[in-house]
């Protein structure tokens, strides 16, 4: 089946620095891209849907500046979180869309920002 | 903004038991999917189903749909230890929306 790889699993970051996330489809072509986070015992709250070759596009309330998405490719996504607050730590999760109604998810990142 | 609201929150059972998770959503869906996440971990999708379906099975899985009440279940039977996860339903509203998810229910399985 469809594999989506995402790294780091986890990471430990020092506030004011930036963090970058990979999110990979494996065997398949995404042209979008979702990213995802997700506060302990909570929902998934959708940040951005990530469109290759294209600009991002942001839920309402999701800083642009502050988590950058580059879809560059049609395997690859990236989410960047800039100048990273301790407010900033939480489990970030990517999927990608593999067909027109199926979505395969990455194993999520734990980010702590100290 | 969310969409759906799973009932109950957490739910546990003894192993061999059937559990039944409820899933209500607000507005017009396309399909609506249920998915598990072991704690820690990404979502697995468990299944799909459209809205001119009401009914669809797969494995142990049982999946309802009503779209008058706009209410799902997701039935697991003879439960095992290793269905211990949260378990969300999301909604789509096209073939390439992005997915609305509900607040999850956590599914213990004692052994």
């Amino acid at each position: 089946g469809a594999v989506v790889s995402q790294h780091p699993s986890r990471v430990i970051c020092k506030s004011g620095t930036s963090v970058k996330i990979e999110c990979r489809s494996l065997d398949f072509q995404a042209t979008t891209m979702f990213w995802y986070r997700q506060f302990p015992k909570q929902s998934l709250m959708l940040m951005a849907t990530s469109n290759e070759g294209s600009k991002a596009t942001y839920e309402q309330g999701v800083e642009k500046d502050k988590f950058l998405i580059n879809h560059a490719s049609l395997t690859l996504s990236t989410l960047t979180v800039t100048s990273a607050h301790p407010e900033d730590s939480s489990f970030y999760i990517c999927s990608a869309r593999e067909s027109n109604y199926g979505y395969t998810f990455g194993s999520g990142t734990r980010l702590t920002v100290v | 903004s969310q969409q759906g609201e799973e009932d109950p929150q957490a739910l546990s059972i003894q192993e061999g038991e059937n559990a039944t998770m409820n899933c209500s959503y607000k507005t017009s869906i396309n399909n609506l999917q249920w998915y598990r996440q072991n704690s820690g971990r990404g979502l697995v999708h468990l299944i799909l189903i459209r809205s001119n379906e009401r009914e669809k099975h797969s494995g142990r899985l049982r999946v309802t749909l009503d779209t008058s009440k706009k209410s799902s279940s997701l039935l697991i039977t003879a439960s095992r230890a290793a269905d211990t996860a949260s378990y969300f339903c999301a909604t789509g509203t096209g073939a390439n929306s992005k997915l609305t998810f509900g607040k999850g229910i956590t599914l213990s399985v004692r052994p």
